[in-house]
């Protein structure tokens, strides 16, 4: 059984550029969560999709946004990038919405902005 | 989000060692949560909290919730190499947020 899976492992963009990350969650969960995890410090919510809709966001700006697909499967996209984007980008995915206990991450995509 | 104060934010143990590392909060979560990360992976969860004053082990991993609700602990007993990583807590109201971790390596 496959845990959680994000594609690609390694991104190098330059600024104003735009990305989009992807992530399949792990076998019987439906909920996928996205983070954005700096250097040096813990993750930070972006946002979760439940039944293909946005559920909950942190306190991030328009210019991410996001997908979720009928197998649940997800998308992260982000616009015009900053020099400040350049993170790890984790994908958590759960059973339910209340599932935090059962979020499994994947092993993230690492971002670089130049 | 709500900011938790994670602390020490590194500690080098030796084998044998007990270590211990908190995490405190202005605001009070329903759920305190403790996660190791490893370089390359994501972060994987050790010990779920649920209720006030709650003590819960996971092998050599004991962790508490605050009676106040904005703190934890984490103790890891007769450290051991493999215990190195990134531990992080998180607590959670409506949304999930992490501290900004303590990082434990082996003192040569």
């Amino acid at each position: 059984d496959a845990g959680v899976t994000q594609s690609p492992t390694h991104l190098i963009k330059t600024r104003g550029q735009q990305v989009t990350l992807r992530c399949s969650p792990k076998s019987g969960h439906d909920t996928v969560s996205w983070y954005q995890q700096a250097l040096g410090q813990g993750p930070q919510f972006i946002f979760q999709y439940y039944e293909e809709e946005e559920r909950q966001r942190g306190n991030f700006p328009d210019r991410f946004s996001g997908h979720q697909f009928p197998n649940y499967s997800s998308e992260l996209n982000v616009n015009a990038l900053l020099l400040g984007d350049s993170a790890l980008y984790l994908c958590a995915s759960s059973p339910g919405l209340s599932g935090y206990n059962e979020q499994f991450f994947g092993p993230g995509t690492r971002l670089t902005v130049l | 989000g709500q900011q938790l104060n994670q602390s020490p934010q590194s500690m080098f143990i030796q084998e044998g060692e007990d270590v211990s590392m908190n995490c405190t909060s202005s605001s009070i979560f329903n759920t305190w949560l403790w996660y190791k990360q490893e370089p390359g992976e994501g972060p994987v969860l050790l010990i779920a909290l649920y209720k006030a004053g709650e003590l819960t082990s996971n092998g050599r991993l004991t962790a508490q919730f605050g009676i106040t609700r904005k703190d934890s602990f984490l103790n890891i007993s007769a450290s051991i190499p493999s215990d190195v990583g990134i531990y992080f807590c998180a607590g959670r109201m409506d949304k999930l947020s992490f501290g900004a971790g303590t990082t434990v390596t082996v003192r040569a």
